[in-house]
């Protein structure tokens, strides 16, 4: 079936630091991805999402880009603030493009 | 625009008893997903309706769990005979296009 790989369980940083997530996909077919975030007590709210090879999604100053060679859909950011702790998720849909799929999930602390 | 609304925020229950999960999607929304969030397992897909009608509910449990949407503006996760094992975070979505989630409920089987 299909599954999202997270390399990384917890990243820690300080403020204008250099932001990378890595996320692996395996599907059949042409599956949309996604990068959702969650804060704590709420639900995972939708960053950005690409639907086709080499598509970059971006908001808020994060970006993604989808490559279907490496089937990979890495979350970077330049520069990194203490609002952008967090839980950050990569994600897919199914064909149907209603089931998503969700990685295991990165949790994100910025030191001030 | 309240967003998607679970009620309630927490529920404990003693092993054994009945729990009902309550949803309310957003207004317009024909899509309503019910999802599961543990630290062990991550988000897991449970069930999906379209315009009310289940379509998908490969995620559910066999036993104990079951999921209805009587009308447009809500949708109930049941689960009957709790175990410690079903305590989680039961997120409920709703989607027109993008997905949307609702806060969540937590729920704890003591």
């Amino acid at each position: 079936g299909d599954s999202v790989t997270q390399t990384e369980g917890q990243v820690a940083l300080s403020e204008e630091d250099f932001l990378t997530i890595h996320c692996n996909y395996s599907a059949s077919g042409y599956p949309t991805l996604f990068w959702y975030v969650q804060y704590p007590g709420e639900g995972p709210q939708l960053l950005f999402r690409a639907s086709r090879d080499k598509e970059k999604g971006s908001s808020r100053g994060f970006e993604a880009t989808y490559d279907k060679g490496t089937t990979s859909f890495h979350l970077r950011k330049a520069s990194v603030q203490e609002s952008d702790s967090a839980v950050y998720y990569c994600a897919l849909s199914d064909p149907l493009g209603y089931k998503l799929t969700f990685g295991t999930g990165t949790s994100l602390l910025v030191d001030p | 625009n309240a967003g998607v609304i679970q009620t309630p925020r927490h529920k404990v229950t003693g092993k054994g008893q009945e729990a009902t999960l309550w949803c309310e999607p957003i207004s317009g929304h024909s899509a309503v997903f019910w999802y599961r969030q543990t630290i062990v397992q991550g988000l897991e897909f449970l069930t999906y309706f379209r315009n009310q009608a289940p379509i998908d509910d490969s995620g559910m449990p066999k036993e104990r769990f079951s999921a209805q949407m009587p009308n447009q503006s809500h949708s109930t996760l049941k689960i009957q005979s709790t175990q410690p094992q079903d305590s989680a975070v039961y997120l409920c979505a709703s989607s027109q296009k993008e997905v949307f989630f609702g806060k969540g409920t937590r729920l704890t089987v003591v």
